[in-house]
């Protein structure tokens, strides 16, 4: 079974600019989270998605956005890139529901901002 | 959301068991314990998860206090692969987890 992928693997924009990334997951999977990890912040939630809703969320700036699409396919939009976006963005799909199932991570995007 | 405290890092000889603790004294009790590690370059990889009694798997054990305010991820035979962060997390009935700082464990030949 294929697990999750993610792309591109590396992106370089400027500040101002927006990007948009994508995660397709695990098949079978219904839901899908978005993380983003830095140094100085570690990994941080920015939202989970399961069919098609928005059914948990972050803290993070409306900057940050998501949807997934009928394939549970998700991608993820910055807005006006600052500076303090560059970090790795990863994808984590499940089977979700209420069960406590593991969650499978692809391998991240790589953002820099310039 | 309740936290989860963690010491920065462990060192471990190969081929030795591991102990790596984990505290969360605000834990509810509907908070599943998840163990999650990473490996350096890579996305986290699920290790282990429980609710109130130990837990073993291929990969590790999971120890539980009886009053639930911390555990232990028990690796019984440590390896080089085994180096990574290694996070506890307390996870709710939802999808999201929150991420500490993470035990950074060293293995040594």
């Amino acid at each position: 079974k294929a697990g999750v992928t993610q792309t591109p693997r590396y992106l370089i924009k400027t500040r101002g600019q927006q990007v948009t990334l994508s995660c397709s997951p695990i098949s079978g999977h219904r839901s899908v989270s978005w993380y983003q990890q830095t140094p100085g912040q570690g990994l941080q939630f920015l939202f989970e998605y399961f069919s098609e809703t928005q059914r948990n969320k972050g803290n993070f700036p409306g900057r940050f956005s998501g949807r997934q699409f009928s394939n549970s396919r998700s991608e993820m939009n910055v807005s006006t890139l600052e500076l303090g976006d560059s970090a790795l963005y990863l994808c984590a799909s499940s089977l979700g529901g209420l069960v406590q199932y593991e969650q499978y991570f692809g391998p991240g995007t790589r953002l820099t901002v310039t | 959301d309740a936290k989860t405290t963690q010491p920065n890092s462990m060192e471990s000889n190969e081929e030795e068991p591991v102990h790596l603790p984990c505290n969360h004294s605000t834990i509810s009790g509907t908070d599943y314990i998840h163990w999650y590690r990473q490996l350096p370059s890579q996305g986290p990889e699920y290790v282990i998860h429980g609710l109130t009694s130990n837990v073993n798997n291929r990969m590790a054990s999971l120890a539980i206090a009886e009053d639930r305010k911390s555990s232990t991820l028990i690796l019984h035979r440590a390896t080089l692969r085994d180096a990574a962060v290694y996070y506890c997390i307390l996870r709710d009935n939802t999808d999201k987890l929150i991420f500490g700082t993470g035990t950074r464990l060293q293995v040594f030949p």
